[in-house]
């Protein structure tokens, strides 16, 4: 059974930064790009960032490039999100999504359930 | 970047009843697209791609159709269990998009 289970979210301040981790299973981890997606109260999907399976392909959403980074472990079956310099706009449950391919153009047919981070003083 | 419409943003619907959901895309994207179902406090969950072609596991009741820049998704007889929210994402275009969903609730 697929399994991605992410962590790190919670509150923090403007300005500040966070990294998020998504743990996966059930699935060969380095055959696949690997996607952020958010969505803020009250609002759609919003992808943040995607990485293929070799980390050799990287892009990043208008609103996060220069500020986000995003990586993945396939020794530790691991995604994750650096992000700095939080704004109150970061704010939105983020989500992993796996892709169907290796190298991130297509759909996502796993997502985790989520993790929230709220940006405020 | 392409954006993508989603109509109505509520529906109403009875159970046992149909619903029609639509998208619409800024720009054709052939017919890669894809829709997904979320229940709050759950993961996001795969119905549709291509289009029209169900995700493995997804019930025959929901059907997906057009291509261009027009989409629907069909739920021909709404059970409990698919009182969601139902979005489309684009992925003939990067960055990939989403529309802002619709909510299906019970009428």
């Amino acid at each position: 059974e697929v399994q991605l289970v992410e962590s790190g979210g919670g509150l923090v301040q403007p300005g500040r930064s966070l990294r998020l981790s998504c743990a996966a299973s059930g699935f060969t981890f380095d055959s696949y790009a690997l996607h952020w997606v958010r969505q803020a109260p009250g609002k759609g999907l919003e992808w943040v960032s995607g990485i293929s399976w070799n980390s050799g392909s990287i892009g990043y959403g208008d609103s996060v490039k220069g500020r986000f980074t995003i990586s993945r472990d396939n020794a530790k079956r691991s995604l994750y999100l650096q992000m700095n310099s939080l704004r109150a706009e970061d704010t939105a449950f983020y989500y992993c999504a796996k892709d169907v391919q290796s190298w991130g153009g297509s759909f996502y047919d796993y997502w985790g359930q989520g993790t929230l981070v709220t940006v405020s003083s | 970047e392409i954006v993508m419409t989603q109509s109505p943003a509520t529906l109403s619907v009875s159970p046992g009843e149909r619903a029609t959901l639509s998208c619409r895309a800024s720009q054709s994207i052939s017919s890669n697209l894809a829709w997904h179902q979320q229940k709050p406090g759950q993961a996001p969950r795969l119905l549709m791609y291509g289009a029209s072609t169900r995700a493995t596991g997804i019930p025959a009741r929901f059907s997906g159709s057009g291509s261009g820049t027009e989409f629907n998704l069909t739920i021909s007889s709404l059970q409990s269990e698919d009182f969601a929210t139902y979005s489309c994402q684009q992925y003939n275009n990067w960055p990939p998009t989403f529309g802002q969903g619709t909510k299906v609730e019970i009428k």
